[in-house]
């Protein structure tokens, strides 16, 4: 696709419940981060890929929230037993290689709420 | 640890008017430093990055080094500059890019 791709684009979830958010990066990008927007906070860090390296796990909030990254390309965020404040609009984001000066390019996100 | 620090969530000016985004920063190292937007139901986009030294918009931003400041500047508002606006650092080798908490700008008719 032209940019990155992002599913679903609302959830509506009960506390407890397991979700899934899934994005699909633009093709031959090698970096890929996900974060998380909620008003008034910003944007939260929560997980990094680049190539086959280990990802960079350090602003996943709790023990609850994991990702992967399958082949380089499409990733999943789960977040396990949500609770209500997980809800938040989660944004999936690409580059071509990390650091340095290259621009993120941003899917339109997943707003997730958490009844 | 690498922190950018955006004091304005909220920020309103009349059409025609100069605007100033103010965004600070802290990091030991040799910052990169960006800022990115958000209009009204699109997706958060680049607008500018301080080493291209570029006006992007008629927005320009001037890297601080001695106040570890970046703040974006338009002699001039428009309506459709109303948006989002997030400062951000990355430095060379890291992988994370660091965002502030935004500034909600609105630009009054």
């Amino acid at each position: 696709g032209a940019g990155v791709s992002q599913s679903p684009s609302n959830k509506v979830t009960e506390k407890g419940k397991d979700v899934e958010l899934r994005c699909d990066p633009i093709s031959g990008h090698t970096a890929l981060y996900w974060y998380r927007q909620s008003l008034g906070q910003g944007l939260e860090f929560l997980i990094y890929f680049q190539g086959n390296s280990a990802p960079d796990k350090s602003g996943l909030p709790s023990d609850r929230f994991s990702a992967e990254r399958t082949g380089g390309s499409v990733s999943t965020l789960t977040i396990q037993r949500t609770q209500q404040e997980d809800s938040a609009v989660y944004l999936c984001a690409s580059r071509v290689t990390s650091g340095g000066t290259g621009e993120l390019f941003f899917g339109e996100g997943s707003r997730l709420t958490v009844l | 640890a690498q922190r950018v620090t955006q004091p304005e969530k909220l920020l309103s000016v009349f059409k025609g008017a100069p605007v100033e985004l103010k965004c600070n920063y802290s990091y030991s190292g040799s910052p990169e430093l960006f800022w990115y937007v958000q209009y009204s139901r699109q997706r958060l986009q680049l607008l500018l990055r301080h080493i291209s030294r570029e006006s992007i918009k008629g927005f320009t931003a001037d890297l601080n080094k001695g106040e570890t400041s970046f703040h974006l500047k338009k002699p001039f508002a428009q309506e459709e500059d109303s948006a989002m606006y997030y400062c951000a650092l990355s430095d060379r080798s890291a992988r994370q890019l660091t965002f502030g908490s935004g500034t909600q700008l609105t630009v009054l008719p």
